[in-house]
């Protein structure tokens, strides 16, 4: 199947400093790839839809000037929180469609951040 | 209302128990009906799906869809120690888009 990566796994920040989050796919080339936040024992919460050589699609409450995204190429979506709060702290995942679509998604190992 | 609900739990069985997993959703529109699976601190992973109604089995597990009560199913039978996670329902399209998840029910099954 498809492999989605991020990196970093974990990371923890000061408040008020900023933290890029990577996500690829590895084996596939994926134009969307949608961006996650859940909470300890919560679901996963979309944030937004990055989209390849274009301007992501924010959901409706989420800062787009505090989490930034840039789909710069095929394989590869960064999520940027920028001036960290520790209200930020949680648990970022980002996934893909298959390549020429299709029903599911493929799901990046996750990012934990813990904003200090 | 939510358009996909689903008991968060925790729900515990003790091993070798039949588990039953149960989703309704509202919006009759997605064709596409996926239980994922996540493991603690893990990213969710496809478990199974179905298109349209009807039931499809993999091993122990079985996913029911009835589209005229919009009500998934997800039946875990000899359920192990191993299939301790939280399991998220989700309706969808083709495409990927705009996957809707359930809240995703914990599930504990006890050696």
């Amino acid at each position: 199947g498809a492999v989605v990566s991020q990196h970093p796994s974990r990371v923890i920040c000061k408040s008020g400093t900023s933290v890029k989050i990577e996500c690829r796919s590895l084996d596939f080339q994926a134009t969307t790839m949608f961006w996650y936040r859940q909470f300890p024992k919560q679901s996963l919460m979309l944030m937004a839809t990055s989209n390849e050589g274009s301007k992501a699609t924010y959901e409706q409450g989420v800062e787009k000037d505090k989490f930034l995204i840039n789909h710069a190429s095929l394989t590869l979506s960064t999520l940027t929180v920028t001036s960290a709060h520790p209200e930020d702290s949680s648990f970022y995942i980002c996934s893909a469609p298959p390549a020429g679509g299709g029903y599911e998604q493929y799901f990046g190992p996750g990012t934990r951040l813990t904003v200090t | 209302q939510k358009e996909v609900e689903q008991d968060p739990g925790p729900l515990s069985v003790p091993e070798g128990a039949i588990v039953s997993l149960n989703c309704t959703y509202s919006n009759s529109a997605f064709q596409y009906f996926m239980w994922y699976r996540q493991y603690s601190r893990k990213g969710p992973e496809l478990l199974m799906y179905t298109y349209s109604s009807g039931n499809k089995e993999d091993g122990r597990f079985t996913a029911q869809v009835d589209k005229s009560s919009k009500y998934i199913s997800l039946f875990i039978r000899d359920s192990q120690p191993s299939d301790s996670a939280t399991y998220l329902c989700a309706i969808g399209n083709t495409g990927g888009f705009k996957t809707i998840f359930g809240a995703g029910t914990r599930l504990f099954v006890k050696a």
